[in-house]
């Protein structure tokens, strides 16, 4: 029983446009959200998070958004750059859970020049 | 701050034996984790450890184990290896904190032959 799912396998964007990357998860108990970025050969780096009591955090070209109602969160990134070319996982976990971060299957983002 | 170092980044197994993964956190963060990724299963949550205890646990078999020493590195062991074990194996480390952000050194891939 996937908790958090990303439904979109892959996303082709050009550049200088913006990339929304969407996930949804089933568990009302989770409270904090993370967006990571994955390259191959290496661990997934922390992009960006959001807490359940917000609605909407930007850092940089960065902007998480989050529907608790609909149980959704998207990631924007504008204007995206081919270095941003990688997969992108979506976690959640909920409050006072020690460690346990549950991704979503992630979603290959691919900016092209 | 250096970041999360793991080792070895290689490594080659026959099934049945056992092995030991290492995992240096990040300087000052007390809390570790460890994910097993797989192109199947995705990433998904092995234990935790706080000051050298393990506060939770993933479902995973008992054949996978870990312990955290008082300089908060930590250690995964997994014994009677199976070719299923192949994957990489991703150790992340946070401040343990309010905050739920890991973050993550660049694995190690395991395989078993």
């Amino acid at each position: 029983d996937q908790q958090v799912k990303q439904n979109s396998p892959s996303l082709s964007v050009q550049e200088g446009r913006i990339s929304i990357l969407n996930c949804d998860y089933t568990n009302s108990m989770f409270d904090y959200f993370l967006w990571y970025k994955k390259y191959p050969a290496e661990g997934p780096t922390f992009l960006i998070s959001i807490s359940s009591i917000k609605d909407k955090n930007e850092d940089g070209r960065f902007t998480v958004f989050l529907n608790k109602s609909a149980k959704h969160l998207s990631l924007h990134i504008v204007p995206s750059q081919p270095g941003d070319s990688a997969v992108y996982f979506c976690a959640a976990i909920k409050g006072g859970s020690q460690g346990n971060l549950i991704f979503g299957k992630g979603t290959k983002l691919s900016v092209k020049p | 701050k250096a970041g999360v170092t793991q080792t070895p980044r290689y490594l080659i197994k026959t099934r049945g034996q056992q092995v030991t993964l290492s995992c240096s956190p990040i300087s000052g963060h007390r809390s570790v984790s460890w994910y097993q990724q797989t192109p199947g299963q995705g990433l998904q949550f092995l234990f935790e450890y706080f000051s050298e205890t393990q506060r939770n646990k993933g479902n995973f078999p008992g054949r996978f184990s870990g312990r955290q020493f008082s300089n908060s590195r930590s250690e995964m062991n997994v014994s009677t290896l199976e070719l299923g074990d192949s994957a990489l194996y991703l150790c992340a480390s946070s401040s343990g904190g309010l905050r739920y952000e890991q973050y993550f050194g660049p694995g190690t891939r395991l395989t078993v032959t």
